[in-house]
């Protein structure tokens, strides 16, 4: 509906499983977001990659690894995580890097559940 | 540093009543300020933003916002609420670059 798409919708993986996140952004953009929304916590940026550089990386832990092959498209590669990482994972993209006055545009979100 | 709060963690209105979501925002500089929404199950969906010019912005879905310099603040209005304006609402505040900071979120509950 916003022209971003986040698969899987939900996932449910063990702490020793490796999984990885897909988005994609069907609107032309060439920045692009990781958000972690856990319950009773503001959003959290985690990373944002402009022009497939990433540009920001908010002390997000070495489990968490993302990667951005083009510009229409973000993966989180996740290994090894902990149960206080189960969130709602949102990508989101932007048309012009690093513009303050841009807005963001989001997908629907992975609900991950670690157990 | 920028910084953003929503004061109130939920807000109950009467279906055809006036509605208000505050938010009050922590910047230097210009303040670039959005108001986001979301459904249950729902990424979140942009309503609309303020970046300078009329304090008075209208967005989608007959929502509108009051920015306030004097009081730092960027309330969400709309004049007559629906059951289905019940949701999640965030407002944002963005004068870094990428750095998008979020309220903590207030939950609208529209009553038939």
């Amino acid at each position: 509906e916003t022209g971003v798409t986040q698969t899987p919708r939900h996932l449910v993986m063990g702490m020793t499983n490796k999984k990885s996140l897909k988005c994609e952004q069907h609107l032309g953009h060439n920045a692009m977001y990781w958000y972690k929304q856990s319950a009773k916590k503001p959003l959290e940026l985690m990373f944002v990659y402009s022009l497939e550089e990433r540009v920001e990386n908010n002390s997000v832990p070495s489990r968490f690894s993302p990667e951005c092959p083009n510009s229409s498209h973000l993966f989180l590669h996740l290994h090894t995580l902990q149960p206080e990482d189960s969130a709602l994972y949102l990508c989101a993209s932007s048309r012009k890097p690093g513009l303050s006055t841009d807005t963001q545009y989001f997908g629907p979100g992975t609900r991950l559940t670690v157990l | 540093a920028q910084s953003v709060a929503q004061p109130e963690d939920q807000v109950n209105v009467a279906e055809g009543n006036p509605l208000t979501v505050k938010c009050t925002y922590s910047v230097s500089g210009n303040p670039y300020l959005f108001w986001y929404v979301q459904y249950p199950n729902r990424g979140l969906q942009f309503l609309l933003k303020y970046i300078t010019g009329d304090n008075l912005v209208k967005g989608s879905y007959g929502f509108e916002d009051e920015f306030n310099k004097s009081q730092t603040s960027f309330h969400l209005k709309k004049p007559s609420a629906l059951v289905s304006d019940s949701a999640l609402y965030f407002c944002a505040v963005n004068n870094a670059g990428n750095m998008l900071t979020f309220g903590g979120g207030t939950r609208l509950m529209v009553k038939p």
